[in-house]
């Protein structure tokens, strides 16, 4: 059984430009989540869909964005970077309800802010 | 407001000593969910162990075990007899019972260096 797949792995960006990652969740997980890792901050949620919803939301300023697709595929969008966004992206997914299930990760997108 | 506390920044082992990893979580809930995740240096989150409050037996896989106590807030992960495989970053994360529990907050890690 395939795991959560995240791409691109590594980008890089430039200041001000805006970036899209990718993630699949594990089939049948209905509930996707992304986390930022920084050195500094360590990891951060950052937002969860699930059916298309957003259903909860860390504490990122609205340059960072994201949507779940009907197939439960999910892209996060970060607008106008900032060398601060520098930071591994983390997809997480689990089935419908994450209090009575395992949430499992992906390999992450490793984004460079130049 | 939740918290977890990894106060081990780093650890290093020779090869077949037994390491403990420390894990203190606050959390004013009294139903919440323990993990404990591997990350190696290719950045993925590997799950290890979720527990529930409700459920303080202590867990043992193979070389892995896992000694949660409600009463110290503590949820300790114990390697038996490591391996070099052994060495990563590892997570400890709470999260809650409600509609938020996909939010996982995590502790700033442990890095574990098992040499030979």
């Amino acid at each position: 059984k395939a795991g959560v797949t995240q791409t691109p792995r590594y980008l890089i960006k430039t200041r001000g430009q805006q970036v899209t990652l990718s993630c699949s969740p594990i089939s049948g997980h209905r509930s996707v989540s992304w986390y930022q890792q920084t050195p500094g901050q360590g990891l951060q949620f950052l937002f969860e869909y699930f059916s298309e919803t957003q259903r909860n939301k860390g504490n990122f300023p609205g340059r960072f964005s994201g949507r779940q697709f009907s197939n439960s595929r999910s892209e996060m969008n970060v607008s106008t970077l900032e060398l601060g966004d520098s930071a591994l992206y983390l997809c997480a997914s689990s089935l419908e309800d994450p209090s009575w299930n395992t949430i499992y990760f992906g390999e992450g997108s490793w984004l460079t802010v130049v | 407001a939740q918290k977890v506390t990894q106060a081990q920044t780093e650890i290093s082992v020779v090869e077949k000593e037994d390491v403990t990893l420390d894990c203190v979580y606050e959390t004013r809930d009294t139903t919440y969910y323990l993990f404990w995740y591997k990350q190696p240096p290719s950045g993925e989150l590997v799950f290890l162990i979720r527990r529930n409050s409700f459920d303080e037996q202590n867990e043992i896989s193979g070389r892995y075990s896992w000694n949660f106590q409600k009463s110290t807030s503590s949820f300790n992960f114990t390697i038996t007899a490591s391996q070099v495989v052994d060495s990563a970053v590892y997570f400890c994360a709470l999260s809650r019972n409600t509609g938020t529990a996909s939010k996982l907050t995590f502790g700033t890690g442990t890095r574990l260096q098992v040499t030979l």
